[in-house]
């Protein structure tokens, strides 16, 4: 079976651009959650998506992310303009009951310069 | 909202010795997870505590959850290379998402 896949592994953009990064949860996973760890911080929880439903968007920073999830399948994360402040490690998880046993994906690894 | 502590925040240790590291919450657990993550990779879970005073073992790894005092351990017996990561405790915070400590960089010495 398949895990937690995200894509890019790394992505490196200037301030002010746009990135758009992806996840694809394990097949069946109704429960996706988004989290980012900044340098030196904890990892903390962005959003959590139930199918194509946004359950609990408490987590995101501010109105330049905005999280989307087609068809309750992959959901992607776009960081529109990008800030110095947004580089860290976003990582995807997705479960088939929330919020127990997340199974999470590599990551993706996000530079602003 | 609660938040997790992590002691040490790194661990260096001779291959074959035994090793703890524990994770404090500021508020009631009632649910504590332990994860792995090796640099590069994903956090792999290791294993979920759910009632005071379980313990749950994985080949040499043992975790403990003690409600009362709002702590749980991980013990690493007889240390492997393979052990090498970092570890995280996270709990559940409300009912859909986890809350995590800063994380334990656990370096085995050959």
């Amino acid at each position: 079976e398949a895990g937690v896949t995200q894509f890019p592994s790394h992505s490196v953009i200037e301030k002010g651009q746009t990135v758009t990064l992806r996840c694809d949860p394990i097949s069946g996973h109704d429960n996706l959650y988004w989290y980012r760890r900044v340098m030196g911080k904890e990892i903390k929880f962005l959003l959590h998506f139930v199918k194509e439903s946004k359950q609990d968007e408490s987590g995101m920073p501010n109105n330049r992310f905005l999280a989307e999830r087609t068809g309750g399948t992959y959901s992607t994360l776009k960081v529109q303009p990008a800030e110095l402040e947004d580089s860290g490690v976003y990582f995807c998880a997705s479960s088939q009951v929330s919020p127990y046993e997340q199974y999470f994906g590599p990551g993706t690894r996000l530079t602003v310069t | 909202s609660q938040e997790l502590e992590q002691s040490p925040q790194s661990l260096i240790v001779q291959e074959g010795k035994n090793l703890t590291i524990n994770c404090t919450s500021s508020k009631t657990l009632y649910g504590l997870y332990w994860y792995k993550q090796k640099y590069g990779e994903g956090l792999i879970f290791l294993m979920m505590l759910q009632k005071g005073g379980e313990e749950k073992s994985h080949e040499k790894i043992t975790a403990k959850l003690d409600e009362k005092k709002q702590q749980s351990s991980l013990h690493i017996t007889a240390s492997q290379p393979s052990h090498a990561g970092i570890y995280l405790c996270g709990a559940v915070q409300g009912a859909q998402k986890l809350v995590f400590g800063q994380g334990t960089r656990l370096t085995i010495n050959p």
